[in-house]
């Protein structure tokens, strides 16, 4: 399978506690985005990477995310002190940057839906 | 700030109808459109990306048209199938932005 992976697919835990998403994008592409989307809404933007460089955060993105991209393959999002409010669907999406900026189609996995209890 | 929102939110239809999902953005200056698939706890598949210099791109059974001027864009599919239940979710994205804002979808169900 060549799409967008996403690990775990669920998660569950109580609140305080850390948790770690991971996601492996479409092997040439460059840029990697993070996504949150929460029940009957469309995803919102999170965080971007081109390569390793994270170029761009959301407000959404409080001081309790971090997001990395250590070698410009792999993502992981990190999310410390977890509130009841964290609970959503967490997206990832990859895409190949082109000649022209922004007509990248992006690529969507299937997303980590975490509750926090 | 870009608003986008779908109308209606939820539609059902007999299999074999011919039916339109509305879009509409509150700012104009976009680069481009995109529509999205979304079965029940998956992720997002890209249908058709319309630029903002062209007026309607064409997929199969699909086709999506984007009036930039009036901050409107429509999906028609022909022939409804089962198949084609799921949400349906438009995306714009501004020039020099690297995010898209989604609207909140429209759920279709094409009963048998």
């Amino acid at each position: 399978d060549t799409g967008v992976s996403q690990d775990p697919r669920h998660k569950i835990t109580k609140r305080g506690q850390n948790v770690t998403f991971r996601c492996d994008p479409i092997s040439e592409h460059n840029r990697l985005y993070w996504y949150r989307q929460t029940l009957g809404q469309g995803p919102e933007f999170l965080t971007y990477f081109q390569n390793e460089a994270q170029l761009e955060k959301s407000r959404l993105l409080s001081d309790r995310f971090s997001a990395e991209r250590p070698k410009g393959s792999f993502s992981t999002l990190e999310i410390q002190r977890t509130e009841q409010g964290d609970s959503a669907m967490y997206l990832c999406a990859s895409s190949l940057r082109t000649g022209e900026r922004f007509t990248d189609t992006q690529y969507f996995g299937p997303g980590t839906r975490l509750t926090v209890l | 700030k870009q608003e986008v929102t779908q109308i209606p939110a939820a539609l059902s239809v007999p299999e074999g109808e011919n039916l339109v999902l509305n879009c509409s953005f509150t700012d104009s200056a976009i680069y481009n459109l995109q529509w999205f698939r979304q079965d029940p706890g998956k992720g997002l598949t890209s249908l058709l990306l319309i630029q903002s210099s062209q007026r309607e791109q064409t997929s199969g059974r699909l086709n999506a048209s984007l009036d930039k001027s009036s901050g409107r864009s429509t999906l028609y599919i022909a022939a409804s199938q089962p198949g084609d239940s799921a949400t349906y979710l438009c995306a714009v994205r501004k020039r020099f932005d690297n995010d898209m804002r989604f609207g909140a979808g429209t759920r279709l169900t094409v009963k048998p």
